[in-house]
């Protein structure tokens, strides 16, 4: 079975760092782009980037470059979504999910979603 | 930036059908995705590449493309495809873009 396993909710305080992750199974990892989308408490989902873990080739939103980072290690199917400085408005579910079909593909495989909370 | 327009609810009785649209704000969109999303859960695709259904998806949804509007038809609606609906296209940077989501209300 193809799917996607995502780590568990996260509760940090502003200023903190924090990585999460997305482990890939049941298909070739490095073969498929992985994007990441945040979904803010009641609002529809934000695409922030994607990665090929092939080679690491990333792509980010203009929304979301430079407030995080994304990486992956095909040698253990994961790919991360890290940040260096969270804010409150960084509270979020945060999906990670493969990208299938060609230039203007869909995603049809979900993890089942991060919630990070940021309060003080 | 590419935007998609989407009614913000749609209701339906139990039943009939339901069509959820998504404009687009250029001439013509490409390559329409459509998701559903019920509280507390992932999204789940439900049409790709504007008419396409993965399997397991029921025949009830189907998804046509026209001129600049996208739309998602829900035949027989039943009260389990309660949900938010959401387009989503590549924009021409190769950006994800999806639409602001529909609240289908079955009655």
């Amino acid at each position: 079975e193809v799917q996607l396993v995502q780590s568990g909710a996260e509760m940090k305080k502003p200023g903190e760092s924090l990585k999460i992750s997305c482990k890939g199974s049941g298909y070739r990892f490095s073969s498929y782009w992985i994007g990441w989308v945040r979904q803010m408490p009641g609002k529809g989902p934000e695409w922030m980037g994607i990665i090929y873990p092939g080679d690491s080739d990333t792509r980010y939103s203009p929304s979301f470059q430079g407030q995080v980072t994304m990486s992956a290690d095909k040698s253990i199917s994961t790919a991360y979504l890290q940040w260096s400085s969270l804010k409150a408005s960084d509270t979020a579910f945060y999906y990670c999910a493969r990208k299938d079909g060609n230039s203007a593909g869909y995603f049809q495989v979900w993890g089942q979603g991060t919630l990070v909370t940021v309060s003080s | 930036s590419y935007d998609l327009t989407q009614p913000l609810s749609v209701s339906v009785a139990l039943g009939q059908t339901a069509r959820i649209t998504c404009g687009g704000s250029n001439t013509g969109i490409n390559s329409v995705h459509w998701y559903q999303q019920k509280p507390g859960q992932a999204p789940v695709l439900v049409i790709y590449r504007d008419t396409n259904r993965p399997s397991g998806i029921p025949e009830r949804f189907s998804g046509s493309n026209s001129g600049n509007t996208a739309t998602l038809t829900i035949s027989g609606a039943q009260a389990g495809d309660e949900a938010d609906y959401y387009c989503q296209v590549w924009d021409s940077i190769s950006a994800v873009v999806f639409g602001g989501g529909t609240k289908l209300t079955v009655l």
